[in-house]
């Protein structure tokens, strides 16, 4: 049961420039969270939102989140190469679950 | 360290050839859960347990057992591998529900042959 999708799905860009990414859902949620995923490693948490938020930061990164449209978008201040990697955004289902989307790769060039 | 431990990190085995993969965590968390990645598909939640003792059927249950005797171990078992169920899979717990932060592990890349 797929929930999120995130748009683009693939990005390129350079070094110093922004990177946005967003996401869609389909039905009601508590919260949305975003993770990065390195080539075949482990998902790490980047930020969680929840539902009554509309915008939230952590560091380089900022995430929106407007429920009317259910929907999401991630960006990523000043990459940097070590941005490199595949991000996914999560909702949550009934606590049971996360349900991941499919992703965006993101390429970073120096 | 905080972390989720998978083991084997990766395994080739046969089809029908019973295996089992190994999740731990030392964060006392609650909830646990596996799921598969795969190529065009994403992440899928296998099975997840909110408790001891307590576990539960995810998207794609098919072919997979758990179970959950310890708060700190999640194993995953394939009683008869077949070849697709070749993928990454990853274990993941959060300190209460399926709602939280979750803390992954590195992964266990299985090839059934």
């Amino acid at each position: 049961s797929q929930q999120g999708e995130e748009d683009p799905q693939a990005l390129s860009i350079q070094e110093g420039e922004n990177a946005t990414m967003n996401c869609s859902y389909k039905t009601s949620i508590n919260n949305l969270q975003w993770y990065r995923q390195n080539s075949g490693r482990g998902l790490v948490h980047l930020i969680l939102i929840r539902s009554n938020e509309r915008e939230k930061h952590s560091g380089r990164l900022r995430v929106t989140l407007d429920t009317s449209k259910k929907s999401s978008s991630l960006l990523i201040t000043a990459s940097r190469a070590a941005d490199t990697a595949s991000y996914f955004c999560a909702t949550d289902q009934a606590g049971t679950a996360l349900i991941f989307g499919k992703g965006t790769t993101l390429s970073v060039s120096s | 360290e905080a972390q989720v431990t998978q083991n084997p990190r990766y395994l080739i085995t046969v089809t029908g050839k019973k295996l089992t993969v190994t999740c731990s965590q030392n964060m006392n968390h609650e909830y646990m859960s596996w799921y598969r990645q795969d190529p065009g598909l994403g992440l899928r939640q296998i099975y997840y347990s909110m408790n001891v003792e307590v576990t539960d059927k995810g998207d794609v249950p098919e072919g997979y057992k758990v179970s959950r005797k310890e708060k700190r171990n999640f194993p995953l078992i394939l009683e008869s591998p077949s070849p697709n169920q070749t993928s990454l899979y990853f274990c993941a717990s959060s300190p209460f529900s399926g709602s939280d932060e979750q803390y992954f592990g590195p992964g266990t890349r299985l090839t059934v042959t």
